[in-house]
């Protein structure tokens, strides 16, 4: 298993409040993403990263920042948690996404988001 | 930007049979990946099978293997002999081929909960 860990596995928390989740990997990969699962959406993607300081917006970005200060963490943050944020979180690493034979996506275990 | 549907939401297979989940997407890119992810109750997401859009060959994984057909956007997965362990959600993927452009990272369809029945 790719060593990815996430931080924390589960929360809940009011809304209003600010929510910062963690994702730690230990393989070096240069791309880290994070996406949200949520029933009958699959995965979307929110953000994600290309290198260090280097970060991009996805489908669902509205709401999230996100930030990589170093290569094995990638935070996610939201600012002032909202109830249509309550899902559940993973975060993933590539080596190379766009070469071939090389470009699988390992996820983490999860975060489960509630905001009551 | 491209979109992935799964129409079959849940399906239900006996024991040793094969069973075939349909995949299609919506692209205007000509270099791109598929893949087929699975999801047991644990929550984990696992690679099954992967596809290059250049590749002719359809891909296989032991009793895995794809349908790809590139002019219709379909890319179905077949599961042979399947097993007790198959049961889980399996979630169709779209990738571009490259950086840049926007839309990076994979794009997923809404899945399909697959049970296989003793």
């Amino acid at each position: 298993d790719a060593g990815i860990t996430q931080s924390p596995r589960h929360k809940v928390t009011e809304t209003g409040t600010p929510v910062t989740l963690r994702c730690h990997q230990t393989e070096n990969h240069r791309y880290m993403y994070w996406y949200r699962q949520d029933p009958g959406h699959g995965l979307r993607l929110i953000h994600y990263s290309y290198g260090v300081k280097d970060t991009d917006k996805g489908e669902v970005s509205d709401g999230y920042s996100v930030s990589r200060s170093k290569t094995e963490d990638f935070l996610l943050t939201l600012e002032s948690a909202t109830s249509s944020q309550t899902s559940v979180y993973f975060c993933a690493i590539s080596h190379s996404p766009y070469r071939s034979g090389d470009n699988e996506q390992y996820f983490g275990p999860g975060t489960r988001l509630t905001v009551t | 930007a491209q979109t992935v549907t799964q129409s079959q939401p849940e399906m239900s297979v006996q024991e040793a049979e094969t069973v075939t989940l349909s995949c299609t997407y919506d692209t205007s890119e000509n270099n791109y990946y598929l893949f087929w992810y699975k999801q047991p109750p644990s929550r984990q997401m696992i690679l099954v099978i992967r596809q290059e859009a250049y590749k002719q060959q359809n891909a296989t994984e032991n009793r895995f293997s794809v349908n790809f057909q590139k002019a219709a956007k379909s890319f179905s997965l077949k599961i042979s002999d399947s097993q007790l362990g198959d049961t889980a959600m399996y979630f169709c993927a779209f990738m571009k081929g490259y950086s840049g452009g926007g839309a990076d990272g994979l794009t997923f369809g809404k899945g399909t909960h697959l049970i296989i029945q003793p």
